[in-house]
Formats: structure tokens, C-alpha cells, sequence
């Protein structure tokens, strides 16, 4: 079946620092692929997403480029700021179906 | 604003009973989801609803209902079945299923049983 997998956290970096949060997935289909971040207490927010491949999503200085041949979403931020501290969640979703398949998140905690 | 409304926050709950988790959204979506999230888990599939007056099962809906008698209301019911309900739960929207549908949530409601 569908799945994603993300590298597992805690992340720690110090400001400014380089983040790359790794994503991979397997699909049957062809899936839409969507990063969500969740800050404490609160609910889940879109980050960004990208529908097809080579198609990059972007949103507050954040990337992730849809990577057909190595199955990969990777999220990647040149400069973090204590701001972006949060859970970040990659997730696909697929074509004619109800399902939002969910990574198990990664902690990242921006140090100043 | 457009969006979804969760409640109550918090919630505390002693065993054997029951409790319903409010979901309402204006967003005029027509998919509906409950989610629980436990630490270290990600987010888990309690049910789903495409449409008024129907719903699926989800990946772990033993122990949980739900109703959808409103386009704009999806409440869940965590019944005494459910043997380990202490969670963080969220619900969902969407204006069309699965392909380049993006998900809205609410803020989360915390369930503790004493």
C-alpha cells in the first residue's frame, strides 16, 4: 500500500542554520504530495504541496521539489528562524481516493 | 473567517463513559475527516464522511462513531469500547477527495481519562 516515511526528529539547529528534512514515499498511483506543520497545541497547517513531478512547492522561505525518479519530497530552508520550531508531517494524497497518508512528523527545534 | 471549529479544547473524561467531540466547518467542503494523533505516531484514521449521511471506517475505528447529518457538522463519539482513548484529536475538511486536495484542520481537541 501507499506510505511515506520521513527521517525521524528531534531536529535540532541554531539560527540561520541550513535545514533539510528528508521525505520519500511509495504510490501505486500518482499521488499529490503536501508538507504540513503543526506549531504546539494547535491543529495542522499546509506548508506547501506539489502535484506533479519535477513541480516545486514553496512558502515561507521553505522548498520541496517532487522527485518521480528517487520518490522524494524533501524539505529544505536555507535560514531557520526559532519561529519554524514545530512538527513538520509529509503526506500524499492520491488520486480517486479519500486518503491523506501521514509521515510519523519531525521535530524541529531552532536554537537561538 | 472560513474554517473549522473544534470542541471542547480539552476534555477529561472518567472510564466507562462516553464523550462527543464537536467538528464544524463553514468551509463548504464536502470531505470530512477524524484523525488521532498519540506522540511518536503521526496522524491515525478514525473515519471519514464524502458526503451527508454517509461515512467509511478508517484505519482504527473500533471503539469510535460518528454522525453526519449536516454538510457543515461531523461530531465522534468515543465510546467505553475504545480501550486507550487518552489523544490528541483532529478533524479535517476538504473540498474534494484524494488528487490535489488540500486538507484543513481544526485547532484539536486533547482527551485525558482519569
Amino acid at each position: 500500500g501507499d506510505s511515506v516515511t520521513q527521517m525521524e526528529g528531534p531536529v535540532t539547529l541554531s539560527e540561520e542554520a541550513f535545514l533539510t528534512i528528508n521525505c520519500t514515499y511509495t504510490a501505486t498511483g500518482y499521488p499529490s504530495l503536501f508538507w504540513y506543520v503543526q506549531y504546539p497545541g494547535e491543529g495542522l497547517q499546509l506548508l506547501l504541496k506539489a502535484t506533479k513531478a519535477d513541480d516545486k512547492g514553496s512558502n515561507k522561505g521553505f522548498e520541496a521539489t517532487y522527485r518521480k525518479e528517487t520518490t522524494s519530497f524533501h524539505l529544505e530552508k536555507g535560514s531557520v528562524q526559532v519561529s519554524d520550531s514545530a512538527v513538520y508531517f509529509c503526506a500524499l494524497s492520491t488520486s480517486g481516493t479519500y486518503k491523506y497518508i501521514f509521515g510519523t512528523g519531525t521535530r524541529l527545534k531552532v536554537l537561538a | 473567517d472560513g474554517g473549522i471549529t473544534q470542541s471542547p479544547k480539552y476534555l477529561f473524561r472518567k472510564e466507562g463513559q462516553n464523550v462527543t467531540l464537536s467538528c464544524e466547518q463553514n468551509l463548504n467542503h464536502d470531505a470530512m475527516y477524524w484523525y488521532r494523533q498519540d506522540p511518536g505516531q503521526g496522524l491515525r484514521l478514525i473515519y471519514y464522511s464524502q458526503i451527508v449521511n454517509d461515512f467509511q471506517k478508517g484505519d482504527i475505528a473500533e471503539g469510535y462513531s460518528v454522525s453526519r447529518e449536516k454538510k457543515e457538522s461531523f461530531p465522534l463519539t468515543v465510546t467505553s469500547a475504545q480501550k486507550n482513548p487518552t489523544a490528541f484529536y483532529l478533524c479535517a475538511s476538504s473540498a474534494k477527495e484524494g488528487f490535489d486536495g488540500e486538507l484543513f484542520f481544526g485547532e484539536g481537541s486533547r482527551l485525558t481519562v482519569l
